[in-house]
């Protein structure tokens, strides 16, 4: 247990339908990364926290994905109108400025 | 857009043999290298952090070394086990303020015992 959870562990949707995933990261880390996996690729960046703020976003983030950290706490990853394509593992991760990430267990996502 | 690779892309091993893995990136503006074992249903748990050119870490049967002159890195487990089965990830810590991590495919071993 690296102290990062996710929730929910699986989410099956249907095409169209809104999504939202929850990460608790460590608590006393003020970074919180969101990556996403494919069937076999690695994890891609996607978005990154410091603290409450949103400062990078990868080009893969469409605009049908929004992210928020309130509070600098927990953040939650949210994607509208979900696609096929969008059927991947949802990776969250933690740190201190600069330091290790540690991965939460993910949410796999599966778009019919 | 870095270009971080893993070979090979899988590997079955019998329990007992010792193995290694490889891992290539872009050698200019390297910052640090960091190591992930990923077994199903679990979180990547955090194996090494390289920094420095020639650097070798251990941890019990698992090692790992840095060329950031060539740019690649190697992983070698002795004497594998079936707990030892995993997706194995080598991923690339950029310089800028997100230290964001560029991942490789990912090395997946399978120890039969």
């Amino acid at each position: 247990d690296t102290g990062v959870s996710q929730d929910p562990r699986h989410k099956i949707t249907k095409r169209g339908q809104n999504v939202t995933f929850r990460c608790d990261p460590i608590s006393e880390h003020n970074r919180l990364y969101w990556y996403r996996q494919t069937l076999g690729q690695g994890p891609e960046f996607l978005t990154y926290f410091q603290n409450e703020a949103q400062l990078e976003k990868s080009r893969l983030l469409s605009d049908r994905f929004s992210a928020e950290r309130p509070k600098g706490s927990f953040s939650t990853l949210e994607i509208q109108r979900t696609e096929q394509g969008d059927s991947a593992m949802y990776l969250c991760a933690s740190s201190s400025q600069g330091k290790v990430q540690f991965f939460g267990p993910g949410t796999r996502l599966t778009v019919l | 857009i870095l270009n971080v690779e893993q070979s090979p892309q899988s590997l079955h091993v019998q329990e007992g043999d010792s193995t290694n893995f490889t891992c290539s990136f872009p050698s200019s503006n390297f910052y640090a290298l960091h190591w992930y074992r990923w077994e199903t249903a679990k979180s990547p748990e955090a194996l090494f952090v390289m920094t420095l050119n020639g650097d070798e870490k251990k941890k019990g049967r698992i090692s790992a070394t840095l060329n950031t002159k060539e740019g690649y890195s190697y992983l070698y487990i002795k004497g594998s086990q079936p707990e030892d089965s995993a997706t194995y990830l080598c991923a690339l810590m950029n310089n800028n303020a997100g230290n964001m991590l560029t991942f490789g495919g990912g090395t997946r071993l399978m120890v039969k015992p």
